[in-house]
């Protein structure tokens, strides 16, 4: 158990829906880190936050955000979903200054 | 995205052999790291360096920081059934954001 904390499990929406996933990470943890992960393929950086505070941008749709709130916990929000934006999404976390990212199990997201 | 370039793709090997992969990038890095990835969990992190050179082992692991600081190694020894599965090299640069390799996916055969 990587101490990362991803909710819900598995979402099955339909297009044009807007969903959000939340993620708790490590206690202790500052940086929030959210990676997008399509069937077979690699882990995309979407975004970091560091404290509250938005800290990296990889490719991230404009349809998608984010936000870190005061309790550190994270959410990323997905709307006007399209196919194609079915995959595993992850959230990682790390102690501020140190490179380890811990992820947690991943919400497999389903757009029908 | 960017990505890393992470070789070989995927390796078929016999239980008992050893494994060898590796990782480059055209950037420097000061941090690299190696997670396991089974099928729909997430990355689990094996091994981190810090250091240009650093030699560092977990069991039956061991991995290099290279030399350039662009590049790095994972080599795994007298290998077992579970450690089927994707291998992620993942580079970062004094920030916490985490660039990840492309991925080798291992079969190992009884």
């Amino acid at each position: 158990d990587s101490g990362v904390t991803q909710t819900p499990k598995h979402l099955i929406t339909a297009t044009g829906q807007r969903v959000t996933l939340r993620c708790s990470p490590r206690s202790g943890d500052l940086s929030v880190y959210w990676y997008q992960q399509s069937l077979d393929q690699g882990l995309q950086f979407l975004i970091q936050y560091y404290n509250g505070e938005e800290r990296a941008k990889g490719n991230i749709l404009e349809r998608f955000s984010a936000q870190q709130f005061p309790d550190l916990h994270s959410e990323l929000n997905l709307s006007s979903l399209e196919l194609g934006d079915s995959a595993l999404y992850f959230c990682a976390s790390s102690a501020a200054g140190e490179g380890e990212a811990f992820f947690g199990q991943g919400t497999r997201l389903t757009v029908v | 995205g960017q990505q890393l370039n992470q070789s070989p793709q995927s390796m078929f090997i016999q239980e008992g052999e050893d494994v060898s992969m590796n990782c480059t990038s055209s950037s420097i890095f000061n941090t690299w790291l190696w997670y396991k990835q089974d099928p729909g969990e997430g990355p689990v992190l094996l091994i981190a360096l810090y250091k240009a050179g650093e030699l560092t082992s977990n069991g039956r692991l061991t991995a290099q920081f290279g030399i350039t600081r662009k590049d790095s190694f994972l080599n795994i020894s007298a290998s077992i059934p579970s450690d089927v599965g994707i291998y992620f090299c993942a580079g970062a640069y004094n920030t916490d954001k985490l660039i990840f390799g492309t991925g080798t996916r291992l079969q190992v055969f009884p």
